[in-house]
């Protein structure tokens, strides 16, 4: 069955700090890659997203992630965090044109100011 | 343009009781979706429709109905809750499946005592 994972379930930084998170799927096929996040109390909104041509996409508020077929892997990245980017991420994959997201637990990240 | 709307934001049931929860999209989007969120279990897809009068089960359609009669409307139903249900609901609409971005709607939050 197709599945995303998420490596990381818990994340604390200080602001400026880089982030990583991963995010890995498991379908050899095409895909469609998604970023969203949560903020606290919030419905969830779509960060970025991959459909096609650059690996390598920018979102909102300074998020960045990069395709790697090879690896199925989608990971999320910012050089430096700020204490608003405190949320919940998660990685979802659309794969097989079966009209659903594969979602991922998500990975809840904390910046300390 | 309103997006996707929730109602009720809030409610508490006893066990045994029914409720509707109401999504509405303004956008014309064709597909929508029904989640339930608990936390560190990232989101469960209950119910999906693909248009007016096409529904079809996610991962955890058990205890819940849905119906879709127009294209903005897509109600969740609770018949006997139970305490099982407690969680946050969201709702989402697509375009399409082909870039299958989700918009969502701001949730709601049940409890059932």
């Amino acid at each position: 069955a197709q599945s995303v994972s998420q490596h990381n379930h818990h994340v604390i930084l200080s602001e400026a700090a880089s982030l990583e998170l991963g995010c890995n799927y498991s379908y050899g096929g095409t895909v469609n890659l998604f970023w969203y996040v949560q903020y606290p109390g919030q419905h969830l909104q779509l960060l970025l997203k991959y459909f096609s041509g650059d690996p390598l996409v920018k979102g909102i508020k300074g998020f960045e992630a990069e395709f790697i077929k090879s690896k199925f892997s989608f990971n999320l990245r910012k050089p430096s965090v700020q204490w608003s980017d405190t949320a919940e991420y998660f990685c979802a994959v659309d794969a097989g044109n079966n009209r659903k997201l594969i979602w991922g637990l998500g990975t809840s990240l904390a910046v300390n100011p | 343009n309103a997006g996707v709307t929730q109602t009720p934001k809030f409610r508490i049931l006893k066990i045994g009781q029914s409720m509707t929860l109401q999504c509405a999209q303004d956008m014309n989007h064709n597909y929508m979706y029904w989640y339930r969120q608990d936390p560190g279990m990232g989101l469960k897809l209950i119910y999906y429709s693909v248009g007016a009068g096409i529904t079809d089960k996610g991962e955890v359609p058990n205890g819940y109905n849905v119906s879709r009669s127009t294209t903005e409307d897509f109600p969740l139903r609770l018949e006997l809750a139970a305490p099982s249900q407690t969680s946050v609901y969201f709702c989402a609409s697509s375009y399409s499946t082909a870039k299958n971005i989700q918009y969502f709607g701001a949730g709601t939050r049940l409890s059932v005592l």
